[in-house]
């Protein structure tokens, strides 16, 4: 069974640039997560996705956005780069499609190492 | 104060000994509480997941939560290079509407050494 798949796993870009990040998720699962990961201050939530609705969204600027495909592939979006936006952005899956709840548990891809410039 | 605490470490454990990490939080509504391992460079890996109080074993690894004092816990027993690592604890402090939404502790690095 194939995992989270994130694309591109590296990427450079320039201040003020835009830039967007791709996640399929386990095939059945039908929500996704996104979380930004610094040295400085770990792993930070961005926003959930389920049924192609955004459920939930974290302290960031609205700089950051994303959205959902019926397939439940997502996509996030950073516009107007900034330096501070270097990061490792973590795409996660949950909630195996056949069950009734969600177990909260996450299960991450290997992520998109973004540098800003 | 940070929601979700945990040493920083690192922590030295000789090969075969066990490895305890602790993990506490502030919301006393939460209700689900992870464990992750993530290597150097790669992503977090989910090892561990409980929901009750108690203990919960998995192979080496062995969860303990206590909701009464907001404590979770994680034992790496016969501890192996391989498990040197940063250990994150994650906890959900939302009960409805935002499953993937987790606090995260900044991390306990573990070294085993041979």
């Amino acid at each position: 069974k194939a995992g989270v798949t994130q694309t591109p796993r590296y990427l450079i870009k320039t201040r003020g640039q835009q830039v967007t990040l791709s996640c399929s998720p386990i095939s059945g699962h039908r929500s996704v997560s996104w979380y930004q990961q610094t040295p400085g201050q770990g792993l930070q939530f961005l926003f959930e996705y389920f049924s192609e609705t955004q459920r939930n969204k974290g302290n960031f600027p609205g700089r950051f956005s994303g959205r959902q495909f019926s397939n439940s592939r997502s996509e996030m979006n950073v516009s107007t780069l900034e330096l501070g936006d270097s990061a490792l952005y973590l795409c996660a899956s949950s909630f195996p499609s056949g069950r009734a709840t969600n177990t909260g548990e996450l299960f991450f891809g290997e992520g998109s190492r973004l540098t800003v410039l | 104060q940070k929601e979700v605490e945990q040493n920083s470490g690192p922590l030295s454990v000789p090969e075969g000994a066990i490895a305890s990490l602790n993990c506490t939080y502030s919301d006393r509504g939460s209700q689900s509480f992870f464990w992750y391992r993530q290597y150097s460079g790669k992503s977090p890996e989910l090892i561990m997941s409980i929901y009750s109080n108690g203990d919960k074993e998995d192979g080496r690894f062995t969860a303990q939560l206590n909701k009464a004092s907001q404590y979770v816990s994680l034992l790496i027993r016969d501890s192996q290079p391989s498990d040197s690592a940063t250990y994150l604890c994650a906890v959900n402090t939302q009960t409805t509407d935002s499953w993937g939404k987790l606090q995260f502790g900044a991390g306990t690095q573990v070294v085993v050494t041979p």
